[in-house]
């Protein structure tokens, strides 16, 4: 596609239940990011992909979350038993090779989650 | 918390110039970079510098790094009230980890 697209824009979800958010890297970029947005925050780096494989999983903040990109386009980032302080905005990235900082990351507009 | 450190708020008159800093923490890093984040929207590229350049100027956009103090500005020129958003400075850690700062809210009065 023109741009990365994630869905759902908005998820609410109740503490304890299980959600899965979605990512669309743009056609062609082989590497794709996840970073968590707080609130009054600025973005923090969760894991990394190039291609199928997680290069870098070293910002996810527990073992309740997992991401997977088993076809090295769309990516799903898999909270389980949410927390109310998993509340943020997860913003998906993508870039046309490894090493996003030489080739540009792209954002997409983010996934809004709210765990009550 | 972030070791990327900018002022959180920062007020203009339409048609001043707007100075936005940014103090960063690895001497390593090869980019710096300038986001921009708008209501509901998803972080913009609005420029970056790399580390070998102490100036680097697009259209409205002027950045300084000073490499010795680690510290990052942007300046807008001729502040509209569509440059009203969140700017957000970030370093880079590797070929492909950024770290932000908390941004700071740019809110542009008539």
């Amino acid at each position: 596609g023109a741009g990365v697209s994630q869905t759902p824009s908005n998820k609410v979800t109740e503490k304890g239940k299980y959600v899965e958010l979605r990512c669309d890297p743009i056609s062609g970029h082989t590497a794709l990011y996840w970073y968590r947005q707080s609130l009054g925050q600025g973005p923090e780096f969760l894991i990394y992909f190039q291609g199928t494989g997680a290069a870098d999983d070293s910002g996810l903040p527990n073992d309740r979350f997992f991401a997977v990109r088993p076809e090295g386009s769309v990516s799903t980032l898999k909270i389980q038993r949410t927390e109310r302080g998993d509340s943020a905005v997860y913003l998906c990235a993508s870039s046309l090779s490894g090493g996003g900082v030489v080739y540009g990351y792209t954002f997409g507009s983010g996934t809004r989650l709210t765990v009550v | 918390g972030e070791d990327v450190e900018q002022s959180l708020f920062l007020s203009v008159r339409e048609g001043d110039s707007s100075v936005i800093n940014c103090t960063y923490t690895d001497s390593s890093s090869t980019y710096l970079y300038w986001y921009k984040q708008e209501p509901g929207a998803g972080l913009q590229l609005l420029t970056y510098i790399f580390s070998n350049m102490d100036m680097k100027q697009d259209q409205r956009l002027t950045v300084l790094l000073n490499k010795k103090d680690k510290h990052l500005s942007l300046r807008i020129a001729d502040t509209q009230t569509g440059d009203s958003a969140i700017y957000f400075c970030a370093e880079t850690l590797n070929d492909y980890k950024l770290s932000f700062g908390a941004g700071t809210t740019v809110t542009v009065r008539a």
